[in-house]
């Protein structure tokens, strides 16, 4: 298997503009995770989908936030707009409850917003 | 909250010596995890402890739990430089999600 795929693995955006993130899971896998990571703020877990539905949406910073799960092998990470502030490496993870629910993990999208 | 915190935020040791970080939390558990993470790349999985497990062994590394002090450790023996890395321990939740605490970032001097 080749683990979780996130793309781009870089971006560099100005201020206002729309980013896309994105996430394909592992196969099999029935949970997927969005994260967000800085020096700050430690790692945050952002949203989490069991079966394709959206569980826990609570750690959406705003509104400007959106994440969609359309099949069990895809999912998107929106940002518009987006700020300066947003700026972090946002991390993608799978588990499924054969595994202990076990997480892996992406490589990570490092967002930059200027 | 229940993230797990960990203890201490930094450890720097030299190669040969034994590594210890500590985890704490604050709500019942199904399981507790150890993760990795080498800079600039996503977090591994290193090791999984049950609830109903008192310790657990994998190569260098060894784990316990006192699930009445609601606590753990992490033990990388014999360290080496290619351990300098964060080191995360994430607490599973009956809803089957993960609480990460904040890390122990460890240094191992060559």
């Amino acid at each position: 298997d080749a683990g979780v795929i996130q793309s781009p693995r870089h971006e560099v955006t100005e201020m206002g503009q729309e980013v896309t993130l994105r996430c394909k899971p592992i196969s099999g896998h029935n949970s997927l995770f969005w994260y967000r990571q800085t020096m700050m703020r430690g790692l945050e877990l952002l949203i989490y989908f069991n079966n394709n539905v959206p569980i826990d949406d609570s750690g959406m910073p705003e509104d400007r936030f959106s994440a969609k799960m359309p099949n069990a092998s895809f999912s998107t990470l929106k940002i518009q707009p987006s700020e300066p502030r947003d700026s972090a490496v946002y991390f993608c993870a799978s588990s499924s409850p054969g595994h202990s629910y076990e997480q892996y993990f992406g490589p990570g999208t490092r967002l930059t917003v200027t | 909250s229940q993230q797990g915190e960990e203890d201490p935020q930094a450890l720097s040791i030299q190669e040969g010596e034994n590594a210890t970080m500590n985890c704490s939390y604050k709500t019942s558990i199904n399981n507790l995890q150890w993760y990795r993470q080498n800079s600039g790349r996503g977090l591994v999985h290193l090791i999984l402890i049950r609830s109903n497990e008192r310790e657990k062994h994998s190569g260098r590394l060894r784990v316990t739990l006192d699930t009445s002090k609601k606590s753990s450790s992490l033990l990388i023996t014999a360290s080496r430089a290619a351990d300098t890395a964060s080191y995360f321990c994430a607490t599973l939740s009956t809803l089957g999600r993960l609480y990460f605490g904040r890390g122990t970032q460890l240094t191992v001097w060559p």
